[in-house]
């Protein structure tokens, strides 16, 4: 059964204070990787996808990496507009069923 | 550009009402996807259409169906509502079908059933 697991549940950081941010997955094939932030009350926003081993996107104070059991959403110097929710997602190599994680609540304190 | 819009926002129904969901994509994009996000978790794939055509079904029962218009635009309908039916109902659209076609999300229809 394709899994996403994501962790820490949440997290609470300093403004300033760099960490990251774990997404475990199994799949049958996976055709893509992706990291949404959902803010209170909101639909999520798309940030990244990543399709191979190896690969990295960066994005502002974002980057994600892959590997072929886990994926980081590394988080460089956060701001407190950077708390939100973080979701991981991935795509089999069957059908169109997203399958996602249950997120991790950041919060980050000025 | 206009994005994806949902309506209502919210809605109160009983166990055993029926209830349609409404969903405009955004310019461009001829693929709806619909999820089911309860409190405090991820978004649980219910089901996609792509140009009309149901393409892709989740693990949920067949009281839930859908539709999509000519336009693109997409409903959700839920027939015999039970409690565990209470959630945030998210429609996404994109340009295609593919992982390379990021989805894009609307603000979503918050359900409560009583």
């Amino acid at each position: 059964e394709d899994q996403v697991t994501q962790s820490p549940e949440a997290l609470r950081l300093q403004e300033g204070e760099s960490s990251s941010l774990n997404c475990s997955y199994t799949v049958s094939g996976l055709r893509g990787l992706f990291w949404y932030r959902q803010d209170p009350g909101k639909g999520p926003e798309f940030l990244f996808t990543l399709y191979s081993a190896g690969e990295e996107k960066e994005k502002e104070r974002l980057k994600a990496t892959l590997t072929k059991k886990e994926s980081f959403l590394h988080i460089t110097a956060p701001k407190p507009e950077d708390s939100a929710t973080y979701l991981c997602a991935v795509l089999p190599n069957y059908g169109q069923n997203f399958v996602f994680g249950p997120g991790t609540r950041l919060s980050v304190l000025p | 550009e206009t994005g994806v819009t949902q309506s209502p926002t919210h809605l109160i129904k009983t166990r055993g009402q029926q209830v349609t969901l409404r969903c405009s994509s955004q310019s461009g994009h001829n693929t709806v996807s619909w999820y089911q996000q309860a409190l405090g978790q991820g978004p649980q794939f219910i089901f996609q259409y792509y140009r009309e055509e149901e393409n892709g079904r989740g693990n949920f029962p067949p009281r839930f169906s859908g539709l999509q218009f000519p336009n693109y635009s997409s409903e959700l309908n839920v027939n015999a509502l039970e409690l565990d039916d209470s959630a945030l109902y998210l429609c996404a659209s994109s340009p295609g079908t593919g992982p390379n076609q990021p989805q894009h999300f609307g603000d979503g229809t918050r359900l409560s059933i009583l």
